[in-house]
């Protein structure tokens, strides 16, 4: 079977850095994905890491450990816009997917 | 906008009921995936179709079925429905690669 962990929930106050932390049990494992989604909205494409390392894309950025089986989100310069809920994707080789439960961040003034 | 559109943004409807969902992916995109989320949980992928095949399938009931036509668009039927499937149905589309997936705005499924 397939399991993923992200933390339920984290606050932090603007300006502040966060990371989501997403470990992962699964066989086949292809890529990780992150997205974001504000209440009642789509989810929104965030970073893709298929290879060891960090991807950097503006405030966000992206880790992936395959050996670990370990990813996260990073988050800099948090800004109220960044409230929302943050899930981890395990894409697998045969093209199955499973997300995270989410982790819903607070950001206060 | 994703450029992923889905109909009808809201639907109620009562237990026992027959509802089909529809999905038109972004121009150029050939995959079209089918996610259900339920109050507060997080996304449950259900069926991914490419270029008019099934291509996976997750925790998708017996009771739904989708398809993909000629033109890309999707549908997801579902049917003898249960208080249960109330839920936001999202479809999201992607290139061959499926790295990035864009999804639409969502139906709200309501069940009575």
């Amino acid at each position: 079977g397939q399991s993923l962990e992200q933390p339920s929930e984290v606050t932090a106050v603007e300006g502040a850095i966060v990371q989501i932390n997403c470990t992962y049990q699964t066989s086949g494992f292809y890529g990780l994905s992150w997205y974001q989604q504000h209440d009642g909205g789509a989810p929104t494409f965030l970073s893709y890491n298929a290879l060891d390392g960090l991807e950097e894309t503006g405030r966000f950025s992206s880790f992936l450990s395959r050996s670990d089986s370990y990813g996260y989100l990073l988050l800099q310069e948090l800004q109220m816009k960044d409230s929302a809920s943050y899930f981890c994707a395990v894409r697998r080789d045969d093209y199955k997917l499973s997300f995270g439960a989410g982790t819903t961040v607070t950001v206060r003034a | 906008d994703s450029g992923v559109t889905q109909t009808p943004k809201h639907l109620i409807t009562a237990t026992g009921q027959r509802v089909t969902l529809r999905c038109s992916p972004r121009s150029g995109d050939l995959s079209v995936y089918w996610y259900q989320q339920s109050l507060d949980q997080g996304l449950q992928f259900l069926i991914h179709y490419y270029n008019g095949e099934e291509r996976a399938k997750g925790n998708i009931l017996e009771r739904f079925s989708a398809q993909q036509f000629p033109d890309l668009h999707s549908e997801l039927n579902l049917s003898s429905l249960e208080l249960g499937d109330s839920a936001l149905y999202f479809c999201a589309s992607s290139g061959q690669g499926g790295e990035t997936q864009y999804f639409g705005p969502g139906t709200r499924l309501l069940v009575l």
